[in-house]
């Protein structure tokens, strides 16, 4: 059974920093994974899908790379902002449809 | 605009009365999909649908049923509801598999509350 683990849980920084964000998963036989933003009692907002085939997306200060075969992906934030604050949420996706996501970080950049 | 749309966006009901929380996406999507998210468990997959008249379970139907008779709707029933369906609901749609991505895009939430 597909297990998904964000670590850490949560991350408090000042602004400024680069950060890492973790995501692992136990079955590499994945279609895409997905990384979400969740502001405290909103939605989600897709920052970036990283289908199987690819190793690595981008968009603006955001970078996500995958591993597959070693079952992570990362979330690089650069020169994070107190408007970053949020809780970022990874999921992955098989082949029929079935979504996993993981328990999530909650991130807290200081001004 | 694109977009996924949720009604009620928040409810409160009693236990054992029928409910249904709707669930409808103007673009055009496939593969639609219901979670629902608790704290310290996260979000979960209830049920998802691949194309009308398909539909497959997630990880927690229990308790809930759904249809999809129609591409563009995906409504979620709670035919009984309890206190343990309380919870904050999300309804999402993406493009296939096949000819997309399965990006998911989500609607803004259902806030249930069963007493």
């Amino acid at each position: 059974k597909q297990e998904v683990t964000q670590i850490p849980a949560a991350l408090s920084v000042p602004e400024g920093e680069n950060l890492v964000l973790n995501c692992s998963f136990t079955d590499s036989a994945i279609y895409n994974l997905q990384w979400f933003r969740q502001d405290p009692g909103k939605g989600l907002t897709s920052l970036l899908l990283i289908q199987s085939s690819q190793r690595e997306q981008t968009s603006g200060r955001l970078n996500a790379s995958l591993d597959k075969s070693s079952g992570r992906s990362t979330l690089y934030i650069a020169a994070s902002q107190p408007g970053d604050s949020a809780t970022y949420l990874c999921a992955v996706i098989n082949q029929g449809g079935k979504l996993i996501f993981g328990q999530g970080t909650e991130l807290s950049v200081k001004p | 605009e694109a977009q996924v749309t949720q009604n009620p966006r928040y409810l409160i009901t009693v236990t054992g009365k029928k409910l249904t929380v709707t669930c409808s996406q103007n673009m055009n999507h496939e593969y639609m999909s219901w979670y629902r998210q608790d704290p310290g468990l996260g979000l979960r997959q209830i049920y998802y649908s691949m194309n009308v008249e398909v539909t497959d379970k997630g990880d927690v139907p229990e308790g809930y049923k759904v249809s999809r008779k129609e591409k563009r709707n995906f409504p979620l029933i709670l035919e009984s509801p309890s206190p343990n369906q309380t919870s904050l609901y999300f309804c999402a749609s993406s493009p296939p598999g096949d000819r997309g991505t399965y990006e998911q895009y989500f609607g803004p939430g259902t806030r249930l509350t069963v007493t």
